[in-house]
């Protein structure tokens, strides 16, 4: 595998369902990003981890959990979301270096989530 | 405040034809520049960015970039547009003590045979 891949690629799920989402980089970055991605909206930046630890919370409500075990794993463990939850969801990696200069964001295809 | 304002929100073109999007950005360091492409159902792939150096910047599939400090802007070109190139196109700004990008609202591309 190479690159940013996320599974599953496809989720519907009840609005009492719980699931996760997976993103795995395979680049060596020590950052990693959640994004949100909805019909005719901008991409939204959900949260934000370097170096496992997060340092961005976009004010995500709580029915969205982030967790980074490792620097090459990401999930988005989900609960009681609503309808308007259903959108794309990206993960996105990046090398962050001294000073926190931006560098260049890989994106994974993104999983598909459809909240019935 | 930070902002990327990508103004055309839909474009047409004919196949073969030149193509520029725009991209104005205001951002109060010294910006870091992206373009990126996303095809229906897909994630966002890298099409070109500029970080310093010539202003003019060349991407992948043909693309090209060109940033204007003095105008605040970072449009795309690309001189002959094929069908495959249908896609939506989002511009990206970062730089500074931060490794978040902020994104515009895209730019969806249709191609006419």
């Amino acid at each position: 595998e190479t690159g940013v891949t996320q599974t599953p690629r496809h989720l519907v799920m009840g609005m009492t369902n719980k699931k996760s989402l997976k993103c795995e980089q395979h680049l060596g970055h020590n950052a990693m990003y959640w994004y949100k991605q909805s019909a005719k909206k901008p991409l939204e930046l959900m949260f934000v981890y370097n170096f496992k630890e997060q340092t961005e919370n976009n004010s995500v409500p709580s029915r969205f959990s982030p967790e980074c075990p490792n620097s090459s794993h990401l999930f988005l463990h989900l609960h009681t979301l609503q309808p308007e939850d259903s959108a794309l969801y990206l993960c996105a990696s990046s090398q962050v270096h001294r000073g926190g200069r931006t560098d260049t964001q890989y994106f994974g295809p993104g999983t598909r989530l459809t909240v019935l | 405040a930070q902002s990327v304002t990508q103004p055309d929100i839909h474009i047409t073109v004919s196949e073969g034809a030149s193509l520029e999007l725009r991209c104005n950005y205001s951002y109060g360091a010294t910006p870091y520049l992206f373009w990126y492409v996303q095809s229906p159902g897909q994630g966002l792939q890298l099409l070109l960015k500029y970080f310093s150096g010539d202003t003019l910047v060349q991407g992948i599939k043909g693309f090209e970039a060109e940033f204007k400090r003095s105008q605040s802007s970072f449009n795309l070109r690309k001189p002959s547009v094929h069908w495959s190139d249908a896609a939506e196109y989002f511009c990206a700004v970062g730089g500074g003590a931060t490794n978040k990008l902020i994104f515009g609202t895209g730019t969806l591309l249709a191609v006419q045979p």
